[in-house]
């Protein structure tokens, strides 16, 4: 089965601090994905990456950055966070091959204070 | 830009029973593909039907249906002798054949309540 693994399900911090949002997943995909939920607006997409060290921008980039240094590993940083960053964010992997299947992590609530 | 609409935040079926839920899109392409996915509380979201607009025939798979009706951009979601583990947020999305990156756009979901 498929794997993506979000390294924090529930996280607290405080405004200000960086932040880091860890995915890993194990079907040797190559497109990584990061999604915001928020209630009413679904899921917006901030970052994805198509290969290594490779990324582009979604709708909703500001204020957030990434790094996919290997395959199977995607990082959602937030630099300095904010109130207004706290939410969902889930992680997706899929293959290449455009099908539109993604595969899901189990997500990662931010709570920032 | 593509966008895709779900007009019904919250529903509710009878277990046994029988829901629809709602989707519309706007693009002004003419090759796509539309989901819907389910979310249930606490676990990871999964796809549940795919839909290839070339394709009329309606997607189906076990109690799950859609009712793609490509002139009208509408693409609902039938699901037939609901269970109780059908409760969940389901999201309908929609994914360019143009596109290379696999990059779908997201409604904003619908949360399903199946009352036992």
């Amino acid at each position: 089965d498929v794997k993506v693994t979000q390294s924090s399900r529930y996280l607290v911090k405080r405004t200000g601090e960086k932040v880091f949002l860890e995915c890993v997943q194990d079907m040797d995909h190559e497109n990584m994905f990061w999604y915001r939920q928020d209630p009413g607006l679904g899921l917006r997409l901030i970052y994805f990456s198509y290969d290594v060290k490779m990324k582009e921008k979604g709708d909703i980039p500001e204020g957030y950055s990434v790094s996919r240094e290997k395959k199977e590993r995607f990082s959602l940083i937030l630099e300095s966070a904010s109130t207004n960053q706290t939410s969902m964010y889930l992680c997706a992997s899929s293959f290449q091959t455009n099908t539109g299947e993604l595969f899901f992590g189990e997500g990662s609530r931010l709570t920032v204070l | 830009a593509q966008t895709v609409t779900q007009s019904q935040p919250e529903m509710s079926v009878q277990e046994a029973e029988t829901v629809t839920l709602s989707c519309t899109y706007d693009t002004s392409e003419s090759d796509y593909y539309l989901f819907w996915y389910k979310q249930p509380p606490s676990r990871q979201m999964i796809l549940v039907i795919r839909q290839e607009a070339y394709k009329q025939q309606n997607a189906t798979e076990n109690r799950f249906s859609v009712n793609f009706q490509k002139a009208a951009k509408s693409f609902s979601l039938k699901i037939s002798d609901s269970q109780l583990g059908d409760a969940a947020m389901y999201f309908c999305a929609y994914l360019s054949h143009a596109s290379n990156t696999g990059k779908l756009i997201f409604g904003q979901g619908t949360t399903l309540q199946v009352k036992p």
